[in-house]
């Protein structure tokens, strides 16, 4: 299976900077059609996950536009340009390039 | 609106079993794949198990392989997860989840989860 390596474990933030969290697979994350499937989730404490972006880059419905990600080879990072209150929670990136699909462990963002 | 509603949930001992519910709303059910996710106390993400549209293509992690089955009611709106010969390793919270229409596309939507402990 391929292994999603997330870090930091833990990224304490000040209110209206950014911050970036990254993730790095075990094996190119390009499928045969081009794409790239790498999802971003959020989970608040408490709630289910929310899905932020897919294919790496795009965001969903509703979601701020401070989010964004990107990729370099197999390296991926979500960046939050100005972190706000409500962005505080566990943030997963998942690859669905190769089955079975699968997690980081997480990145706990808190706010300072 | 989406909505996925897990139920079934609870306390059970090891070696017993559980069916966890999914009620579906808000789009055309029998269109979408579906999925189970679980995520142990304090722990991260693990996907569980996949549907397909029809319910004739089926998945399962390898730690649930012959112990779990997965199924659906398209009449219904209905997703389920047939649990038997439970663990304490399998004590976590489960979350049904969309795929979207798109191939190759993971978990757009996802219910509120369902507690399952497995405990003596």
């Amino acid at each position: 299976d391929v292994v999603m390596t997330q870090s930091p474990l833990s990224l304490p933030v000040t209110l209206g900077q950014p911050a970036s969290i990254s993730c790095r697979s075990s094996q190119s994350l390009v499928h045969s059609d081009g794409n790239t499937y790498l999802n971003w989730f959020q989970q608040r404490p408490g709630q289910s996950p929310r899905r932020l972006i897919y294919k790496v880059s795009n965001r969903d419905s509703g979601v701020p536009d401070r989010f964004s990600g990107s990729e370099s080879g197999t390296d991926f990072t979500l960046k939050i340009s100005r972190v706000e209150a409500e962005d505080v929670g566990v943030y997963y990136c998942m690859q669905g390039t190769h089955w079975p699909p699968t997690f980081g462990g997480g990145t706990k963002v808190e706010i300072k | 609106e989406v909505q996925l509603v897990e139920s079934g949930g609870g306390l059970v001992q090891p070696g017993g079993s559980l069916r966890l519910s999914c009620a579906a709303s808000g789009f055309t059910f029998s269109s979408y794949e579906m999925n189970w996710v679980r995520q142990a106390p304090g722990k991260g993400l693990e996907w569980v198990s996949y549907i397909d549209s029809s319910g004739t293509t089926i998945y399962y992690v390898d730690s649930v392989k012959g112990r779990f089955t997965i199924s659906r009611d398209n009449a219904k709106n209905s997703l389920y997860l047939q649990m038997n010969s439970l663990r304490a390793e399998d004590t976590a919270v489960y979350y049904c989840a969309r795929n979207p229409l798109l191939e190759h596309d993971y978990f757009d939507y996802w219910g509120q989860g369902t507690l399952v402990t497995v405990s003596s």
